[in-house]
């Protein structure tokens, strides 16, 4: 009964390093999404993967590379992080868009 | 351009008050409609949502909401408020068959003893 585990929970980097944030489901949904969010600006889509074999930007993809690697797992990428990536990020899942479920969050700071 | 908004950043009400959370949103057809609470460090938990049929939907711990197409909003509602409804309170749209799921920008609750 796990739905949706994202890891690290809590991350700090330095400007420039990179890093890879893991997400997978096991509720077997087609769709999964990646989100960031900021204080006073809600949640906003980052990429998201409506099948396995393919993604698309979402509303603020700049500096973030996914990989959509099966079914289950979706990760995120940060090739240079920067002190503007510093955020929440949420994975989520759904099938056929409706209601989805999120993760617990990875916390990322960068310095 | 498609856009939810909740005008209210931050409320407060004693614990037993009634509550009611709004959430207007501008798209070019009706859209899925949902609410979402979040806890302090806690990921986003689903309260409700609407896809159609009739407007006003029960969701989970004691939550309900209305649908008016005529006002293009989906506030949300609940009677008697306790203690362990303080959280923040997100309304999120999405049109079918589409997944750019597009969020508000959430609305803290605090309740007063």
């Amino acid at each position: 009964n796990a739905g949706v585990t994202q890891t690290p929970k809590f991350q700090v980097l330095k400007t420039g390093q990179s890093m890879t944030l893991q997400c997978a489901q096991d509720m077997n949904h087609n769709s999964m999404y990646w989100y960031r969010q900021d204080p006073g600006m809600g949640l906003r889509l980052i990429y998201y993967s409506a099948s396995e074999g393919t993604t698309d930007k979402g509303e603020v993809p700049n500096g973030y590379n996914v990989s959509r690697l099966n079914k289950r797992e979706f990760s995120l990428r940060l090739e240079s992080a920067a002190p503007s990536q510093t955020s929440v990020y949420f994975c989520a899942s759904s099938e056929a868009g409706y209601g989805y479920t999120f993760g617990s969050g990875t916390r990322l700071t960068v310095v | 351009a498609q856009s939810v908004t909740q005008p209210d950043i931050h409320i407060t009400v004693s614990e037993g008050a009634s509550l009611e959370l709004r959430c207007n949103y501008s798209y070019g057809a009706t859209p899925y409609l949902f609410w979402y609470v979040q806890s302090p460090g806690q990921g986003l938990q689903l309260l409700l949502k609407y896809f159609s049929g009739d407007t006003l939907v029960q969701g989970i711990k004691g939550f309900e909401a209305e649908f008016k197409r005529s006002q293009s909003s989906f506030n949300l509602r609940k009677p008697s408020v306790h203690w362990s409804d303080a959280a923040e309170y997100f309304c999120a749209v999405v049109l079918y068959n589409n997944n750019d799921m597009r969020f508000g920008a959430g609305t803290r609750l605090t309740v007063k003893p």
